[in-house]
């Protein structure tokens, strides 16, 4: 399994963009990268993944380095509402059963958005 | 489009007794997978279904079992409570033919066992 790591802990002023960095050097080639957040005792929230191109959605962008070996979440205007836990997965493939998926979470990154 | 529920929301429980979790995947899904996360943790992986069978189980003791209904719904079952099964219990949910497939998750059921 891939591991990732991230800096345990990170701030940032609203309204600024937050970059939360991962790394992930172990990555295989057909490992996705997927980006979740956990604000304080609900469920994780998904946000994007990508395999090796940068994507962009309504909540983020996630840019991927062309070796795959670590990638950026970008928050492009932070609010106070993005305060959470925000974890960096590799996907991990079960490759007998076709489809059999687990997420791996480690500690994740608390991003506290400032006012 | 109703996400993922779970219910109950809070449980307490004493040692050696049973619980049943329930999960409703967001409409369409057929995958249902349970993720137990310890206070100051990250979720982990407890098992996933599709097609009423279990298809992948992490390190969890046999005390945890679970079921898959023919409506995609799915029961986690833990027996024996120890002290340490105090936990937010998670469900996500996944389209199976999807690649990649996606989860998403519920707001969890919080289990404490005293």
């Amino acid at each position: 399994d891939a591991k990732t790591t991230q800096p345990p802990s990170m701030d940032c002023a609203e309204g600024r963009a937050a970059n939360l960095p991962c790394n992930h050097s172990t990555i295989s080639g057909n490992e996705y990268v997927y980006w979740y957040r956990q604000i304080h005792s609900q469920g994780p929230q998904y946000i994007i993944h990508g395999l090796k191109n940068n994507e962009t959605n309504e909540m983020a962008s996630l840019i991927i380095t062309e070796d795959r070996k670590s990638s950026t979440l970008i928050l492009p205007h932070a609010t106070l509402r993005d305060t959470a836990v925000y974890y960096c997965i590799v996907r991990v493939a079960n490759l007998i059963i076709q489809g059999a998926q687990k997420l791996v979470f480690g500690q994740g990154t608390r991003l506290t958005i400032n006012p | 489009d109703a996400g993922v529920t779970q219910s109950p929301t809070h449980l307490i429980k004493t040692r050696g007794q049973q619980v049943t979790l329930r999960c409703s995947p967001k409409s369409g899904h057929d995958t249902v997978s349970w993720y137990q996360q310890a206070l100051g943790q990250g979720p982990q992986f407890i098992f996933q279904y599709y097609e009423e069978e279990e298809r992948q189980r992490g390190n969890f003791p046999d005390r945890f079992s679970g079921h898959q209904f023919p409506n995609y719904s799915s029961e986690l079952n833990v027996n024996a409570l120890l002290l340490g099964d105090s936990a937010l219990y998670l469900c996500a949910s996944s389209l199976a033919y999807l690649s990649p497939e996606t989860q998403y998750f519920g707001p969890g059921t919080r289990l404490l066992v005293l």
